[in-house]
């Protein structure tokens, strides 16, 4: 069965720090990746998305992800992270040609101290 | 456009009652689906409906029911709810299920006592 895991659970850091949140999934086959993200309070909202082409994807708000297909990974990053980015985050995998199902990691708080 | 719609906002239910939670699209999307969101565990996929006039399960679908009334519309159904229910219900759709990312609701907070 797919799974996908996210490695930090919490995160703490300062403003301007930099951000990386890892995220591995297990499939075999050809998959399309995505990261959302759940502000306080509010639906999720899609930071990035892979389908094809280059592995370096860049999305919203600064934020961009790299898949590295060897290692079944696609870890999100940011290089200067602001008190507006606490959140949490979401790692999903969709494998291509299943109705567009989605299987989510379980999530990553994100907490910047200002 | 509002996108996807969701009602209600927030319930609590009695043990053994029944209620539907409403979810809405106006992008004219063929797929649709239902998760359930719990702390550490992410989301998770309860019913999902590719087009209108079908419907499949997810990961997690006993003690749910569901209907796609039409192509905006698509119900999720407790017969009989239990404590472990109690969660945050998120609706998506997206255009044609494969090659798009999916867009959400804002959520139902159902509590069951």
């Amino acid at each position: 069965a797919q799974s996908v895991s996210q490695h930090n659970h919490h995160v703490i850091l300062s403003e301007a720090a930099s951000l990386e949140l890892g995220c591995n999934y297990s499939y075999g086959g050809t998959v399309n990746l995505f990261w959302y993200v759940q502000y306080p309070g509010q639906h999720l909202q899609l930071l990035l998305k892979y389908f094809s082409g280059d592995p370096l994807v860049k999305g919203i708000k600064g934020f961009e992800a790299e898949f590295i297909k060897s290692k079944f990974s696609f870890n999100l990053r940011k290089p200067s992270v602001q008190w507006s980015d606490t959140a949490e985050y979401f790692c999903a995998v969709n494998a291509r040609g299943n109705t567009g199902k989605l299987i989510f990691g379980q999530g990553t708080t994100l907490q910047v101290k200002p | 456009n509002a996108g996807v719609t969701q009602t209600p906002k927030f319930q609590v239910l009695k043990t053994g009652q029944s209620m539907t939670l409403q979810c809405a699209q106006d992008m004219n999307h063929n797929s649709m689906y239902w998760y359930r969101q719990d702390p550490g565990m992410g989301l998770r996929l309860i019913y999902y409906s590719a087009s209108e006039g079908t419907t499949d399960k997810g990961e997690v679908p006993n003690g749910y029911n569901v209907s796609r009334l039409n192509k905006r519309e698509f119900s999720l159904r407790l017969e009989s709810a239990a404590p472990s229910q109690t969660s945050v219900y998120f609706c998506a759709s997206n255009p044609s299920g494969t090659v798009s990312e999916q867009f959400f609701g804002p959520g139902t907070r159902l509590t069951v006592l």
